[in-house]
């Protein structure tokens, strides 16, 4: 199973909004609406953020929301804050019944 | 309050063993489904594998990379799962997390994660 396919890194400035996109296949982010996305900080564990493409889990910001077009998801951040500077990784269940992640993209808060 | 906690984790020599733990609470273990991901030091998460609750199985899949070298088990009457990790190479050198999963999929509850290092 390939690794998903994000961008090494997006930035942006306080107050804008950034698209991070996460791109698969028709065996994985096309075939199931089992899209979840992470925020990790340095040296911590990964933070669910977005489930099921666009669900946000309770206490998660409003400003993040996700969406997905064909075999590729996306994540957008509106209202940039210093605070969602952090790694984010895609994820999606496939069709051999198991979990694929993206690469990870870095996003730095200008 | 959903709590995952792994341990285990240290430093070992190439070739060698190491079984993680996983200490759950604040749910019913026994009817989850529950994987490993690790991330290498500076690297993404990577899927290790997963073990279905015993009501709907109770089978185990892998990542290739780890397929026939690390074995996945749990026992329900403690509430813990495990990862017993053999003939490590250094390319196992990671953080290992475990992480809830179900029906429908969704690794949502993380632990904090515990360090392996495979190092001569």
């Amino acid at each position: 199973q390939s690794a998903l396919t994000q961008p090494a890194s997006v930035s942006g400035s306080p107050g804008q909004s950034i698209t991070i996109s996460c791109t698969g296949t028709s065996s994985d982010v096309g075939g199931y609406d089992y899209v979840s996305w992470y925020q990790q900080h340095p040296g911590k564990a990964p933070k669910l953020m977005i489930y099921d493409v666009s669900n946000r889990p309770s206490g998660v910001s409003n400003r993040f929301s996700g969406s997905k077009s064909g075999n590729t998801a996306s994540l957008t951040i509106s209202g940039l804050q210093a605070e969602d500077e952090a790694d984010y990784y895609c994820s999606s269940y496939t069709s051999s019944s198991v979990w694929v992640f993206g690469g990870g993209t870095k996003l730095t808060v200008l | 309050e959903v709590q995952l906690v792994e341990s285990g984790g240290g430093l070992v020599k190439p070739g060698g063993s190491l079984r993680l733990s996983c200490a759950a609470s604040g749910f019913t273990f026994s009817n989850a489904w529950m994987n490993w991901v690790r991330q290498a030091p500076g690297k993404g998460l990577e899927w290790v594998g997963r073990i279905k609750s015993k009501t709907d199985g109770g089978t185990t899949d892998y990542g290739a990379p780890v397929k026939g070298r690390f074995t996945i088990s749990r026992d329900d009457s403690k509430n813990t799962l495990y990862l017993q990790m053999n003939s490590l190479k250094t390319e196992d050198t990671a953080v290992y997390y475990c992480t809830t999963d179900g029906i429908p999929p969704l690794m949502d509850v993380w632990g904090k994660g515990t360090t392996v290092t495979v190092s001569s």
